[in-house]
């Protein structure tokens, strides 16, 4: 089993839109968790950090389940811009130790 | 302020010559990581550098492959002997000390293997 679980998709979703994603990781001592955005062949880049009670970000929402070791991202009103691969990370540690990182979502917004 | 930098940005080398990639971090990041990404492909560990040690070298593919990072600063990856399976894109990321997950990659450096 991997590490972190992703569904590759691809999603294709009409502009305006919300979208979810979900992700699992295996190692229960997990500490801490991401999400990336990736755009065609550039480089991640972090969008946003999931915190145990539910994070925020403009209309992105990140969710975490500890019990059942899953996290969330909602985006709303989905805009064209969002079109990208998003990538689940966990971190094992405390500190810079290694991240793990799914093999990303791919989303694609339909004007 | 500069990002991460590497270089050179798209290699292409024949069956069995080496190949030596470099990444320059973020002044003043302390870890740096090395990672490949094959075509539609997620995000491979490499390698783990804090200051100049490697705590964890887990995710060299084989001993061809070796990392190096002198004055805690820049680091090269070289791969000795390539093979077609080695053709990727390898990412280089620094981390500022103390945090947590918000790494900063480069653009990486695209290698084919012909």
């Amino acid at each position: 089993r991997k590490e972190v679980e992703q569904d590759p998709g691809p999603f294709n979703v009409p502009e305006g839109a919300t979208v979810a994603f979900n992700c699992t990781y295996s190692n229960s001592a997990s500490q801490s968790f991401f999400w990336y955005r990736q755009d065609c062949r550039k480089e991640p880049k972090l969008l946003m950090s999931v915190y145990s009670s539910g994070n925020e970000d403009g209309r992105f929402t990140a969710q975490l389940n500890r019990a059942s070791q899953y996290i969330s991202l909602l985006i709303r009103d989905s805009k064209l811009s969002d079109s990208a691969t998003y990538l689940c990370v966990v971190n094992r540690g405390f500190g810079n130790e290694k991240l793990t990182f799914g093999t990303g979502t791919r989303l694609t917004i339909i004007p | 302020g500069a990002g991460v930098s590497q270089s050179p940005s798209n290699k292409v080398t024949e069956k069995g010559k080496d190949v030596e990639l470099r990444c320059d971090p973020i002044s003043g990041h302390t870890a740096l990581y090395w990672y490949r990404q094959s075509l539609g492909q997620g995000l491979e560990f490499l390698i783990y550098f804090q200051g100049n040690s490697a705590p964890d070298k887990s995710g060299l593919p084989s001993d061809r492959f070796s990392a190096e990072r002198t004055g805690g600063s820049v680091s090269t990856l070289t791969i000795q002997r390539t093979q077609q399976e080695d053709s990727a894109v390898y990412l280089c990321a620094s981390i500022r000390q103390g945090t947590q997950g918000e790494q900063f990659f480069g653009p990486g450096t695209r290698l084919t293997v012909l």
